[in-house]
Parts: C-alpha cells; sequence; structure tokens
C-alpha cells in the first residue's frame, strides 16, 4: 500500500536557525497537505499543495512539492520558539478516500 | 462553527471496562475519521466513514474496538474491555471530502489502568 516517509525524526536547533523536513512518497500524489502539531495539542491543518513544482509560502514557512509529485518539504526561516511542534505530510490514497500520514518531524526549538 | 467536537477529553478508567468515545463532525462534512496517537506508533487511522457508513476499518486493533455513526452530527468509538495498552490519545477528524483537508478535535486522552 502507499507509504508516506518523513525525515528526519527529529530536528533540535537554536533560535533563528532554519530547518527543514522532507515527506516522501511510495506513489505519486494528487497532493499533499501540511499539519502542525503543538506539544499536547491535536494536529491542525496549515496547507495544501496540488500542481507539480508548487511553492506556496506562509511567513517564514516554504512549502514546496515535487516535480513528480512525490515527495514534497518544508522550510522554516529563522526558528521562533512558537514553532515548537511536530510536523505532519499527508497524502490522499486515490483507491481510497483517507489520507495516509508520515510519522512526523518533531521540532524543538532552544532559546 | 464549533470545529470538531470531542468528549470526554479525558478518560481514566480500569481494566476490563467498556469505553465509549464520542465526536461531532463540523456540520457539512461527509468524511469521518477515528485516530490513535501514541509514542510508540505515532498517528494510526483506525477507521473512517463517508456519509455515515464505515468504508475501510482495516486499523482497528482487534473485536473489542467498535465505531458506529448513527447520524452526520455524531460518532462514536467503544473499546469493549478496555486493557492498559488502549492507553492513548483518540482523535477524530472531519473532511469535506477525501481529497480535502482535514480538522481534527482536540482529542480524548485514555487511561486504562
Amino acid at each position: 500500500g502507499q507509504q508516506v516517509m518523513q525525515i528526519p525524526q527529529y530536528q533540535h536547533v537554536q533560535e533563528g536557525e532554519d530547518f527543514t523536513t522532507y515527506c516522501n512518497s511510495s506513489t505519486t500524489l494528487s497532493n499533499i497537505q501540511w499539519y502542525k502539531q503543538r506539544p499536547g495539542g491535536h494536529p491542525v491543518f496549515l496547507i495544501q499543495l496540488v500542481k507539480s513544482g508548487e511553492v506556496k509560502k506562509q511567513k517564514r514557512l516554504t512549502f514546496q512539492f515535487g516535480e513528480a509529485k512525490k515527495n514534497s518539504s518544508l522550510h522554516i526561516t529563522a526558528t521562533q520558539t512558537t514553532d515548537v511542534g511536530t510536523y505532519f505530510c499527508a497524502g490522499p490514497n486515490t483507491n481510497a478516500g483517507k489520507s495516509t500520514f508520515g510519522d512526523g518531524t518533531t521540532l524543538t526549538v532552544k532559546p | 462553527d464549533a470545529g470538531v467536537i470531542q468528549s470526554p477529553r479525558h478518560e481514566v478508567t480500569e481494566m476490563g471496562q467498556e469505553v465509549t468515545l464520542r465526536c461531532k463532525p463540523i456540520s457539512g462534512h461527509d468524511y469521518l475519521f477515528w485516530y490513535r496517537q501514541t509514542m510508540m506508533r505515532g498517528l494510526e487511522l483506525l477507521i473512517y466513514f463517508n456519509n455515515n457508513v464505515p468504508i475501510d476499518d482495516s486499523g482497528m486493533p482487534e473485536d473489542r474496538f467498535s465505531a458506529k455513526m448513527p447520524n452526520a452530527s455524531f460518532s462514536t468509538l467503544k473499546i469493549q474491555p478496555s486493557e492498559p495498552r488502549d492507553s492513548a490519545v483518540y482523535f477524530c477528524a472531519s473532511s469535506r471530502g477525501s481529497y480535502y483537508e482535514q480538522y481534527f478535535g482536540p482529542g480524548t486522552r485514555l487511561t486504562v489502568t
């Protein structure tokens, strides 16, 4: 079945450093979604990418969808302590109505 | 809209007891998902419904788990009998279509002693 893998699993950065997490799917995706889960919270939808090679920005966050629509990345510029949490990517399974979530990348930021 | 509503927020029960978790999806959303999250296993999809009909329950751990969606605004996840290894945070999520984003509820933190 479809697999969605994320790397790294954990990332510790100093405040102000950049951060990137990568998402790779075993199959071509119709779209890719990104979620953020704060410690003790629930996953919250951030953004959806649909087009091959698409790049979207949300303030310091940059999301990219690969040309082959099998990979994606989330880049945070100049991390802040408010960025801590676990970032998940999710891709819909074209054979079913569900999405497959990656295992997430947990980001900690040292002030 | 109030978002996805889950109850209770916390549940502590003894092994062998029946546990019922409740979820009210966002009005107008056709899909409802139940997830379980633990440190060891991450975020696992247990079951999902489309228009109140269970579509895929392959993630349900065993027969002790059951889920129902009697109408478009209510779903339950039941564990009977509960075991300590069922301790986890259970999330309900809804979406307006299979390719659309999911909105998660705040979760129910279940502790089985």
